[in-house]
């Protein structure tokens, strides 16, 4: 069983509009969830970190974080094609260990 | 700025020929940690390193192996490349100590295997 699931995707989503990313963890003393965004290629650079259950947001990201559903979610507002990438969400599996376990990514394409 | 290297960017190598990838950071971070990527999957984490403690993942084969001589810089040496190493290895770094566990990666390093 995977300890962190994504969809795979492609998600596609016209400009302008707002990208809903999602993933979902099987370790309820995970503490610690990050998005990351990778261009084809290149790699992953992180956006987004939050540890409480709730909003947390910057700029047109957004992070929402339910740890009793064991459910972190990533919106993005107004997207632009420069958004199109893979997200990998990546969580800290046992308290206190400095170990991410990854997500295998979602693939989003804007389109203009 | 404080920042994660890797060289170098692109790596041909032969079948069977043993290679060194480096990584070097200016964050000063405790933690450094290599990951193989292969395309459309998650990355892989192969071994890290908190301070000099060693940290080998019981999966990744003996062919791979690291060294940290102090604590800007570490290495990932293969020493015999297989066609199923070709990949982009990872080099990223967090601070420890307790946390935030915040992991940040240098460019990669594109292994080819011929």
């Amino acid at each position: 069983q995977k300890e962190v699931e994504q969809n795979s995707g492609p998600l596609s989503v016209p400009e302008g509009a707002i990208a809903s990313l999602n993933c979902t963890y099987s370790d309820r003393g995970s503490q610690s969830f990050f998005w990351y965004r990778q261009y084809s290629g290149k790699s992953p650079e992180l956006i987004m970190s939050i540890y409480s259950n709730g909003d947390k947001e910057d700029g047109r990201f957004t992070a929402q974080l339910n740890k009793a559903s064991q459910y972190v979610s990533l919106l993005i507002r107004d997207s632009q094609p420069s958004d199109s990438a893979t997200y990998l969400c990546a969580v800290e599996t046992n308290f206190g260990n400095e170990k991410l376990t990854f997500g295998t990514g979602t693939r989003l394409t804007i389109i203009p | 700025d404080a920042m994660v290297i890797q060289n170098p960017r692109y790596q041909v190598t032969q079948f069977g020929k043993p290679v060194t990838l480096s990584c070097s950071q200016t964050l000063n971070h405790n933690v450094m940690y290599w990951y193989q990527q292969k395309s459309s999957q998650a990355p892989k984490l192969l071994f890290h390193y908190y301070d000099k403690d060693f940290n080998n993942e019981a999966d990744t084969p003996d062919n791979f192996q690291s060294r940290r001589p102090n604590t800007s810089f570490c290495f990932l040496d293969i020493r015999s490349p297989g066609l199923g190493d070709a990949a982009m290895y990872l080099c990223a770094t967090s601070r420890g100590a307790g946390g935030p566990y915040e992991q940040y990666f240098g460019p990669g390093t594109r292994l080819t295997v011929t």
